[in-house]
């Protein structure tokens, strides 16, 4: 059983629409990531949080909005999407101490399709 | 730059047969490197990783990879496959500052023959 929980697990938007990817974890990770991945391609990076803070931005566009409520929860708000970012787009997370490894601990991914 | 190369992008291999998924790794301090598996539409899972502490390393479902410094290799095997290895296996890197970029490779997808 995966310890990282996302929802919606599939989600269909027109390109006028608002939505929102949540996702949670219980492992007192205090860093969270976003990836976006496309069929047949591995996961890129998108966002990272570390400590409830933006840490990085690998220049997505505007039209994905992160938010990083508290050290358990991240959201990726999306809105005006365009139907190329249709994907899986995955929620991850991570030890921030002196243990920590870089090992990533993902979440089952939520489908996104825009019409 | 860190970077991975996986040769190979699908792998056949028949059952109860040995598998061998080939990874190269460029790095210009010693890295962290993983093995994640992949199954359609999951998110990935850990197989192993390697952090210093011994070249070769055991992981889950009877994987293991070596870690070969001098070729700069990582690659993943299993004496004898199951039908249930089939997915996409991932292999990446990541740097000893805190881990937040992880570097993955292109991806193989195993095949497993009856």
């Amino acid at each position: 059983d995966t310890e990282v929980t996302q929802t919606p697990k599939h989600l269909v938007m027109g390109m006028t629409n608002k939505k929102s990817l949540k996702c949670e974890q219980h492992m007192g990770h205090r860093a969270m990531y976003w990836y976006k991945q496309k069929a047949k391609k591995p996961p890129e990076l998108m966002f990272v949080y570390s400590y409830e803070k933006l840490s990085i931005n690998e220049s997505v566009p505007s039209r994905f909005s992160p938010e990083c409520p508290n050290s358990s929860l991240l959201n990726l708000h999306l809105h005006a999407l365009q139907p190329e970012d249709s994907a899986l787009y995955l929620c991850a997370s991570s030890q921030m101490d002196k243990t920590n490894t870089g090992e990533l601990f993902f979440g089952e991914g939520s489908r996104l399709t825009v019409l | 730059a860190q970077s991975v190369t996986q040769l190979g992008s699908h792998v056949s291999v028949s059952e109860g047969a040995l598998v061998l998924l080939r990874c190269n790794y460029s790095s210009s301090v010693p890295p962290y490197l993983f093995w994640y598996v992949q199954y359609p539409n999951q998110g990935l899972q850990l197989l192993l990783k390697y952090t210093s502490a011994a070249t070769l390393v055991k992981g889950i479902n009877g994987f293991e990879a070596e870690f070969k410094k001098s070729e700069t290799s990582f690659h993943l095997t299993k004496p004898s496959a199951h039908m249930s290895d089939a997915a996409e296996y991932f292999c990446a890197v990541s740097d000893r500052d805190g881990g937040f970029k992880t570097i993955f490779g292109a991806g193989t997808r195993l095949f497993v023959k009856a």
